[in-house]
């Protein structure tokens, strides 16, 4: 699975849109990017994942490239509860199967 | 939908004892579960896949009969972590993917072990 590379830390001022830079310059045609987030003391919370096209959820939008070896997770409007560490993963989209390869992340620090 | 939960949330036990932790798919079946270790200011660390029906897969030094791995139904996996040391005191996280997906993972709450 290709390897991303992200800054370890950023800080975002509340009500602002958090935009959190990956760089995955050796991704496969096959490979999907992930992202996920860990606040604190809790278990990984799965934010959205994304192949070619860019893509929105109720949480967030995630913009891909268009040689796909670079995208950035966009939180439209960060609140203090967004505060966690922000792994971004790339991997094989293969259902069921296969594990996840966790980095260091970037530590997002959303300040009042 | 997609939860997952674990149990305990916490746990204190002796050095000697063994400890098991459940993690259980609430609104899906899972027939891959994983489980993870995290340590202070670490990330987490694959431990195991574990695949319903059959023998878990352990990860580069994992010792499998340490930590005992069990997923007997599709919504149930547990971990056994047997003749516990303070070493073993870790963050333990389980995932699952919902079998229609194209890879993402859900995850757990995670059971604080604390060997004393």
């Amino acid at each position: 699975d290709a390897k991303t590379t992200q800054p370890p830390s950023m800080d975002c001022a509340e009500g602002r849109a958090a935009n959190l830079p990956c760089n995955h310059s050796t991704i496969s045609g096959n490979e999907y990017v992930y992202w996920y987030r860990q606040i604190h003391s809790q278990g990984p919370q799965y934010i959205i994942h994304g192949l070619k096209n860019n893509e929105t959820n109720e949480m967030a939008s995630l913009i891909i490239t268009e040689d796909r070896k670079s995208s950035t997770l966009i939180l439209p409007h960060a609140t203090l509860r967004d505060t966690a560490v922000y792994y971004c993963i790339v991997r094989v989209g293969r259902g069921s199967q296969g594990n996840l390869i966790f980095g260091k992340g970037t530590k997002l620090s959303v300040k009042p | 939908g997609a939860v997952v939960s674990q149990h305990p949330s916490w746990v204190i036990c002796k050095s000697g004892t063994s400890v098991k932790i459940e993690c259980r798919s609430l609104d899906f079946q899972a027939t891959t579960m994983f489980w993870y270790r995290q340590f202070p200011k670490q990330s987490l660390m694959l431990m195991a896949t574990s695949n319903e029906g059959s023998k878990a897969t352990y990860e580069q030094g994992v010792e499998k009969d340490k930590f005992l791995i069990n997923h007997a139904s599709l919504t149930l996996s547990t971990l056994t972590v047997t003749s516990a040391h303070p070493e073993d005191s870790s963050f333990y996280i389980c995932s699952a993917s919902v079998p229609t997906g194209v890879g993402e993972q859900y995850f757990g709450p995670g059971t604080r072990l604390t060997v004393t």
